[in-house]
């Protein structure tokens, strides 16, 4: 089974939905990402959080909220999707500090029409 | 904006060939990371290689930094197909940010 699952892995919504990404990880780390990625630009970070209880804002937050449920989860909700939020989302993990290698999930392509 | 800028941005080669690409960056750096992605598929990380390091090698990849010119570069020898992906480098600074900056991505096309 794989390391990090992210659901769903497509989806098409209206713009104004409310959205909801999840991913989950079974390696056991505290840290955990959520980037988008468009074409030509490589990933953005739009949240992480490096425990339950410390959540912060990357590069590109605005029109993202995220949820750390558990060390295991972690959401990206899209409150009020708009069509420029249509991307590849992908969910990673690292361990620590010092060793900070990330393990991404299978990502989740998003489009808001 | 991405901190990370990788050169070329496309890049085909014969089977067998090697493969060079580079990336610039511009703030110091705690390490710099390599990264694979097949077509639309979720990021692995092939190699890291600190600061306080100038080349390291896993496999078929080299990878070289240089600090004074915030530069590292990924050489794949001896191509295969298997290798056709994106790569992307990623910087981690040592400004007590400790997040990733990817770059851009160099596509990589092995033609066999």
């Amino acid at each position: 089974d794989a390391d990090v699952t992210q659901t769903p892995r497509n989806r098409i919504t209206k713009t104004g939905k409310r959205i909801m990404l999840e991913c989950s990880q079974t390696k056991g780390h505290d840290r955990m990402y959520w980037y988008r990625q468009d074409p030509g630009l490589g990933l953005r970070l739009i949240y992480y959080s490096f425990d339950v209880k410390d959540i912060n804002k990357g590069e590109i937050s605005d029109g993202y909220s995220v949820s750390r449920q558990a060390q295991a989860k972690f959401s990206l909700s899209l409150e009020s999707a708009i069509p420029n939020q249509t991307a590849l989302y992908f969910c990673a993990t690292s361990r620590d500090r010092f060793t900070d290698t990330q393990y991404f999930g299978p990502g989740t392509r998003l489009t808001v029409l | 904006s991405q901190q990370g800028e990788e050169d070329p941005q496309a890049l085909s080669i014969q089977e067998g060939e090697n493969a060079t690409m580079n990336c610039s960056y511009k703030t110091s750096i705690n390490n710099l990371q390599w990264y694979r992605q097949n077509s639309g598929r979720g990021l692995v990380h092939l190699i890291l290689i600190r600061s306080n390091e100038r080349e390291k090698h896993s496999g078929r990849l080299r990878v070289t930094l240089d600090t004074s010119k915030k530069s590292s570069s990924l050489l794949i020898t001896a191509s295969r197909a298997a290798d056709t992906a994106s790569y992307f480098c990623a910087s981690q600074s040592n400004f007590g940010n400790e997040k990733l900056t990817f770059g851009t991505g160099t596509r990589l096309t092995i033609i066999p």
